[in-house]
């Protein structure tokens, strides 16, 4: 069984467009992440969730628009796609229940490569 | 906030040699985590080490928290260990990456 799921696994698109990639943890875990990963491999993260609710925004432009239906499940949805959101995307699951204190160990998943044509 | 360095950037090995990959950080932390990015990208967990010494198989890794550095510990390296490894920090509420260390192990 999958631990941390993301689809689609590859995404090919042009510039202009709208495009969502899905994540979902059967971890039981409170706490979800994404992860950007640049062409020269650096990771970075853009957004966590805790139950639901947002608690980072890492400076991401407001194209980017998180949503977590449940705690399971932490969907990005990106408007206006350019060029530059070319990048490998990660979603990432912890047991974290209460922010800001025990930081326990992030599980990830298998990445999302988004092709901006 | 939290700078993590990684060495070495690079590093080319024979099959079966050790070697030692670095982090060093810049303040305390919570959470340490080594990471194994394999050649189809994927990112395997391997040690969560805010502190301490682990080992698990050929690999294993120490955190010195007071000193502010992490070790990763590879013996009689496979050709299945090459990839990039990558060192991430934390103090409450994310992980910052190291830019890791490329690892190219050859038969």
């Amino acid at each position: 069984d999958t631990a941390v799921s993301q689809t689609p696994k590859y995404l090919v698109t042009q510039m202009g467009n709208d495009k969502s990639i899905k994540c979902e943890q059967n971890l039981g875990h409170d706490t979800m992440y994404w992860y950007k990963q640049d062409s020269k491999k650096f990771l970075k993260i853009m957004f966590s969730y805790n139950n639901k609710e947002l608690i980072i925004n890492e400076t991401v432009p407001n194209r980017f628009s998180p949503k977590s239906p449940d705690k399971a499940h932490l969907n990005l949805h990106i408007n206006s796609l350019e060029l530059g959101d070319s990048a490998v995307y990660f979603c990432a699951s912890s047991q974290d229940k209460i922010p800001g204190q025990v930081f326990y160990e992030q599980y990830f998943g298998p990445g999302t490569r988004l092709t901006v044509t | 906030g939290i700078q993590v360095e990684q060495s070495p950037p690079d590093l080319i090995l024979q099959e079966g040699a050790n070697s030692t990959l670095r982090c060093n950080f810049s303040d305390s932390v919570n959470n340490l985590q080594w990471f194994h990015q394999n050649p189809w990208g994927q990112l395997i967990n391997l040690f969560y080490i805010p502190s301490g010494t682990k080992q698990n198989g050929r690999l294993s890794a120490t955190t010195v928290a007071t000193e502010r550095y992490s070790l990763l510990y590879i013996s009689s390296s496979q050709t299945t260990d090459s990839g990039v490894y990558f060192c991430a920090v934390g103090g409450t509420d994310k992980l910052i990456f190291g830019t890791g260390t490329r690892l190219q192990v050859f038969p």
